[in-house]
């Protein structure tokens, strides 16, 4: 199995709303992100696990909430989001969480979230 | 501070020609460089990667030359097909910083039939 799956493909949201998005792989990938994308922009990362351990959360507003409950899932917990936080939530995975070992991401095909 | 500068933003080519996009970076500490394609509503999804031990990498009709003098790489695509048309990204990490990489700001490349 080579994929990431994210689910769901899309989510329509409420300010006052409270939505998961969850994120599997089963590559026996030991480092995983969350990416924000906005259209005609690249990937803006936001949270790093590495290891099952938070690693990296580059300043992301606390209305954004990480969650890795094991090796193979990683969650977005949402919470009064702001309509622009209206954008497309990749997950990505890599090999390792640092030295020779780092490789290039294994995207899903992620999650358009609408804030409305 | 933007630390990997991409160009050109827009690039159109005739199927058959040679498409080629450029990505210059600043820390000299990044030592793996891959480049991403995104097709529109679909994940970007690694399509090469080198590592500054190489000056050129090549993939089918996808090719990286690496200049880590003049801290530049560039993706070439060969015999480029209308099936190639989307956004490419190129990217730049460290091995030991988690894995975070820093991306270009994209090419949106259309091949004309």
């Amino acid at each position: 199995d080579t994929e990431v799956t994210q689910t769901p493909k899309h989510l329509v949201m409420g300010m006052t709303n409270k939505k998961s998005l969850k994120c599997e792989q089963h590559m026996g990938h030991r480092a995983m992100y969350w990416y924000k994308q906005k259209a005609k922009k690249p990937p803006e990362l936001m949270f790093v696990y590495s290891y099952e351990k938070l690693s990296i959360n580059e300043s992301v507003p606390s209305r954004f909430s990480p969650e890795c409950p094991n090796s193979s899932l990683l969650n977005l917990h949402l919470h009064a989001l702001q309509p622009e936080d209206s954008a497309l939530y990749l997950c990505a995975s890599s090999p390792g969480g640092g030295g020779r070992g780092v490789n290039g991401y294994t995207f899903g095909s992620g999650t358009r979230l609408t804030v409305v | 501070q933007q630390q990997v500068k991409q160009s050109p933003q827009s690039l159109i080519v005739q199927k058959g020609g040679i498409s080629i996009i450029n990505c210059a970076y600043e820390n000299t500490a990044f030592d793996y460089f891959p480049w991403y394609q995104q097709f529109p509503g679909k994940g970007p999804a690694l399509l090469i990667a080198i590592r500054p031990d190489v000056s050129e990498k090549k993939e089918g009709r996808f090719t990286i030359s690496f200049n880590k003098s003049a801290k530049q790489f560039s993706l070439h695509i060969m015999d480029s097909q209308p099936g190639d048309s989307a956004t490419y990204f190129c990217a730049a990490s460290r091995d030991t910083n988690a894995g975070k990489s820093t991306f270009g700001d994209g090419t949106t490349l259309t091949v004309k039939p």
